[in-house]
Parts: C-alpha cells; structure tokens; sequence
C-alpha cells in the first residue's frame, strides 16, 4: 500500500460524457502527478501539481483539466469522452523536493 | 521520448539473482537513474535509485557505471511475485514527471 487513494476503481461511461476523477496524496506530500496508461501509447504523464498550482504539462488534452484542493487532494476532469480515452489513469504523490513517487492503484477508464 | 534503453524482455529463475541492464548514454551530470516496477496493471512501485553511487535497499541493488551510462538492477534472490515490467527512467529530484519507456518484462520460473 502506497498511501496514495484513488476513487472510483473503475468507471464505465459513454462518449460525450464528462467524469472526475479523485486521487489523495500521501500525508504530507506536496506534489501531485497524473498519468494515462493505455494500451498503444503506454504511461504518459498528463500534469504536475504543488501545493495547489500547476507545476508541468505533459501529453493532456485541451479536454482533460486538473485541480489541487487546499486539503491537497487533486481531481481530473475528462469530458467529452471518446473511445480513446479508455485508460487507466494514475495518480502520483512525492515528497517536497524528492525524486521518488508513489502511485495509486489507479482507475479504469471505459469509455463506450 | 525516453532516454533509457532496455531490453524488451527478460527470464529468470526463481531463487536466482536477476539481473536488469539499463543504458542511458545521455545522462546528464545532475540527473539520477530510478527503477519502478509495475505488477500487472497495479500502479508503479517504486524500486531504488542513484546518482553515482552503487545504492542498496531492502529491495535491490543498484549498479551504476563509472561512466553513468548504463546501470543494472539486480534482484538478489527473484520470486515468482518478481515478475513485472521493469522501467528505468532518469531524472532530477526536483524534475517531476517520469518518462517511462517500454521497460523490461521480467518473467520468474518457478
């Protein structure tokens, strides 16, 4: 167990749909990562959060948005779902200035 | 795009050290090596990692060049819940983002 949660385990929607998608860091981590790992393009990073701003961009669509909370947990907004989105989706945690990260179990994304 | 270089798959016996090469010819002089692991769709796990150094934990040992091009991963006694894809990433402590690449599947027999 990692510490990190994330929330729902899995999801099953339809194209067009919008879905949030939850992650809780580690106690006292500062940084929140998000990931995409599906099948042909393997694990990208999506986005970097600290301690509530954004912190780097990777490979996130223009429809995929992402927020820090004060409490530190993080939400991923997908919306206008399409069958490519299919996906598990991970959220990471790290420590203030440390190399290491630490993911959650993740969530499965179907999109139908 | 990655800048590490692994074999795409690898065998081991169980019991046996396991040993994992990575190549990262461009590293750059600031930038650690890291290894994850990730167990069947479970979310990565972090292994070890090291900027010059050999580093040892609890997990593995971690063997870097003299030249930091390359390194190895070893798993001293391999079992059947070793088995796994492998990745080796670089990267600073305060980088953030991992680059994960193809990584190595580890395959443990029993």
């Amino acid at each position: 167990d990692s510490g990190v949660t994330q929330t729902p385990k899995h999801l099953i929607t339809a194209t067009g749909q919008r879905v949030t998608l939850r992650c809780s860091p580690r106690s006292g981590d500062l940084s929140v990562y998000w990931y995409q790992q599906s099948l042909d393009q393997g694990l990208q990073f999506l986005i970097q959060y600290y301690n509530g701003e954004e912190r780097a961009k990777g490979n996130i669509l223009e429809r995929f948005s992402a927020q820090q909370f004060p409490d530190l947990h993080s939400e991923l907004n997908l919306s206008s779902l399409e069958l490519g989105d299919s996906a598990l989706y991970f959220c990471a945690s790290s420590e203030p200035v440390a190399g290491e990260q630490f993911f959650g179990p993740g969530t499965r994304l179907t999109v139908l | 795009d990655a800048k590490t270089t692994q074999p795409p798959s690898m065998d081991c016996a169980e019991g046996r050290a396991a040993n994992l090469p990575c190549n990262h010819s461009t590293i750059s002089g600031n930038e650690y090596v890291y290894w994850y692991r990730q167990i069947h769709s479970q979310g990565p796990q972090y292994i070890i990692h090291g900027l010059k150094n050999n580093e040892t934990n609890e997990m593995a040992s971690l063997i870097i060049t003299e030249d930091r091009k390359s390194s190895t991963l070893i798993l001293p006694h391999a079992t059947l819940r070793d088995t796994a894809v492998y990745y080796c990433i670089t990267g600073g402590t305060s980088y953030g983002k991992l680059t994960f690449g193809q990584g190595t599947i580890l395959t443990v027999h029993p």
